[in-house]
């Protein structure tokens, strides 16, 4: 069974910092990762996908990149603001797994003036 | 362009009440998903389906039932309403399965 980790629980940093969020998985055969944003009482907003056969997305300020043979990927942050206070989800897709995607229980960040 | 869009937004319910909530999706996409998502933790899978006519069983689908009898629309039911189905519910849909899923904003449910 596919599980999902992401490590920290909670961040809080000071405005203008680069930051790592991390994620990690345990079955290595996936489709694909997708890097979430979800903001109190709403729901998730797609920030990154990467295919299996991808190193790394970037979008703007956010870069994420995807490491197969040892379970991980990592959302980097550039230069955060206030904006960027909300809770990170990681999510695979395993192939042959149903088209199912396994979230990980996210990363609360919370960036500070 | 509305997206992935789901009603109720809030909802209260007895124990033993039941109810559907509605997830409609306008960009012809073959797969939907239903979702739970408990305080603190990730989401759960309940149902999904890859096409009209198709459902299948998630990791949590007791309590709960789907159909999909057009490509728009994917509604869930939940009879005899439990305690343990209090959650925010949210349904995502996706053209293929390599693509990104797109979410709702989600359906609050309190079961008292």
């Amino acid at each position: 069974k596919q599980e999902v980790t992401q490590i920290p629980a909670a961040l809080s940093v000071p405005e203008g910092e680069n930051l790592v969020l991390n994620c990690s998985f345990t079955d290595s055969a996936i489709y694909n990762l997708q890097w979430f944003r979800q903001d109190p009482g709403k729901g998730l907003t797609s920030l990154l996908l990467i295919q299996s056969s991808q190193r790394e997305q970037t979008s703007g300020r956010l870069n994420a990149s995807l490491d197969k043979s040892s379970g991980r990927s990592t959302l980097y942050i550039a230069a955060s603001q206030p904006g960027d206070s909300a809770t990170y989800l990681c999510a695979v897709i395993l192939t042959g797994g149903g088209n199912k995607l396994t979230f990980g229980t996210g990363t609360q960040l919370k960036v500070e003036l | 362009n509305a997206g992935v869009t789901q009603t109720p937004k809030f909802r209260i319910l007895k124990i033993g009440q039941s109810m559907t909530l509605q997830c409609t999706q306008d960009m012809n996409h073959n797969y939907m998903y239903w979702y739970r998502q408990d305080p603190g933790m990730g989401l759960k899978l309940i149902y999904y389906s890859v096409g009209a006519g198709i459902t299948d069983k998630g990791e949590v689908p007791n309590g709960y039932n789907v159909s999909r009898s057009t490509t728009e629309d994917f509604p869930l039911r939940l009879e005899l309403a439990a305690p343990s189905q209090t959650s925010v519910y949210f349904c995502a849909s996706t053209e293929r399965v390599q693509d990104e899923q797109y979410f709702g904003p989600g359906t609050r449910l309190t079961v008292t």
